[in-house]
């Protein structure tokens, strides 16, 4: 079975330092990846997503990024963080082989202080 | 402008009785709408989900409605139990290849024992 895992669960950050979220996927080969943000007030939003290694899609503009270096691996990063970067932070995968569905990480809660 | 609403931030049930959620989109050329539970600092957990071409989807309690021509749906919880207090989002698949979905804002629902 396909199980999904993001760290780290909770992060709080100064203004300015950089930051690191890792997600991995396990049981599926090339799957899509996503990471979504829950911020108060604005449900969930899509910040980037992949179709495979290196290709990256950003559908919010921010001073985050995203990278795919391996092919179940999906990292957000931001060189300088900003007060309103705070908020919960989700990965999340898709496949052809489980149909229209996307499936979600246990997320991630970063507070910037 | 948003594609997928949901124009009610809360609501509260008596346990036993029905729950309602609601939904309301704008893109006509949807595949798929989905439904997702969401408890406090969790990933969401994907519940239901309806094809645009049938007009109601039955899984155990919970039942998913769709209006086409009202551009509606809905999500009944039958009945309502109190482990199904959470935030339930609505998300719209439409398109091919990358599987984004558009999510509503949720809807906070609370079952009262």
């Amino acid at each position: 079975s396909q199980t999904i895992h993001q760290w780290p669960a909770t992060l709080v950050q100064p203004v300015g330092s950089p930051l690191s979220l890792e997600c991995t996927v396990e049981g599926t080969s090339n799957p899509n990846l996503y990471w979504y943000r829950q911020a108060a007030g604005r449900g969930l939003q899509l910040l980037f997503y992949s179709v495979g290694i290196g290709q990256i899609s950003s559908e919010v503009p921010q001073n985050l990024s995203a990278s795919r270096p391996q092919d179940r691996q999906f990292i957000l990063s931001s060189k300088k963080l900003l007060l309103s970067d705070s908020g919960f932070y989700l990965c999340a995968w898709s496949s052809v082989s489980v149909g229209n569905t996307i499936y979600f990480g246990e997320g991630s809660w970063l507070t910037v202080v | 402008d948003q594609q997928v609403k949901q124009n009610s931030p809360s609501l509260s049930v008596q346990e036993g009785r029905i729950s309602i959620l609601n939904c309301d989109y704008t893109n006509s050329m949807f595949d798929y709408f989905l439904w997702y539970k969401k408890y406090p600092a969790e990933g969401p957990t994907f519940l239901i989900s309806i094809s645009s071409i049938k007009d109601k989807n039955e899984d155990g309690r919970f039942t998913v409605f769709l209006n086409k021509s009202a551009k509606h749906l809905s999500l009944h919880i039958v009945p309502s139990q109190p482990g199904d207090s959470a935030v339930y989002f609505c998300a719209e698949y439409s398109g091919a290849g990358s599987y984004q979905l558009t999510f509503g804002k949720g809807t906070k629902l609370s079952v009262i024992p």
